[in-house]
């Protein structure tokens, strides 16, 4: 079955730190850039960043909201992304989905940044 | 970094057409992407690269664009059809082109 799977979301202090895992199975995950995209409560879709295949170098790029302070990695032997986000603040609060091959989107984690 | 711009809402009877637009200066230049989100689920593709369709994806849902306007068209809308759509393209000021989503528009079925 074709899928992604994120994890690692859960309840967090504003300056703190949290690692989402993306697990990819079914297609070519390796030859597929992964991007991130969350939701905020009340508002709509956000790009947070995404990071290309091994054959673009795995180059990664961030949103300006985001920028320094997250960081999307990927381990192609685990067919797994990351997004390591860092000195989180309280807007931060969102699902976070990660998406791959233009049409696959995993069903979200929660990330909830309050004190 | 620039704006996709889309009306916040639409509201159509079961069975009529419903046109999402999306507007944005590199819009003639880049790919546009559409989103369907329905409440408390996650997004999913209808359309890809201005007008093609996934598998899965019903041929009600048609994409085109044209100049600096990109439109979703639902032909003969279905209750089901009622979520967010988002239109999503490359944010034209980099050379490793990042996303920019459009705001959103609410798609109603009375």
């Amino acid at each position: 079955e074709v899928q992604l799977v994120e994890s690692g979301g859960g309840l967090v202090q504003p300056g703190g730190s949290l690692k989402l895992s993306c697990a990819a199975s079914g297609f070519a995950f390796s030859g597929s850039a992964v991007n991130w995209v969350r939701r905020a409560p009340g508002k709509g879709l956000e790009w947070v960043g995404h990071i290309r295949s091994r054959t673009n170098n795995y180059a990664t790029l961030y949103g300006a909201s985001v920028r320094g302070r997250f960081t999307i990695s990927r381990d192609d032997s685990k067919n797994t992304a990351y997004l390591q986000m860092n000195s989180l603040k309280i807007e931060d609060t969102a699902i976070y989905y990660c998406m791959s091959a233009t049409t696959v989107w995993g069903r979200g984690t929660l990330v909830t940044v309050s004190s | 970094s620039y704006e996709l711009t889309q009306p916040p809402a639409v509201s159509v009877s079961p069975g009529q057409t419903a046109r999402i637009t999306c507007s944005g200066d590199g819009l003639p230049k880049l790919y546009t992407y559409w989103y369907q989100q329905r409440p408390g689920q996650a997004p999913v593709t209808v359309i890809y690269k201005d007008k093609e369709r996934p598998p899965g994806i019903p041929e009600r849902f048609s994409g085109s664009s044209s100049g600096k306007r990109a439109t979703l068209t639902i032909s003969g809308v279905q209750t089901e059809d009622e979520a967010d759509y988002y239109c999503q393209s490359s944010d034209t000021a980099d050379s490793h082109r990042g996303w920019v989503f459009g705001g959103g528009t609410k798609l109603t079925v009375l």
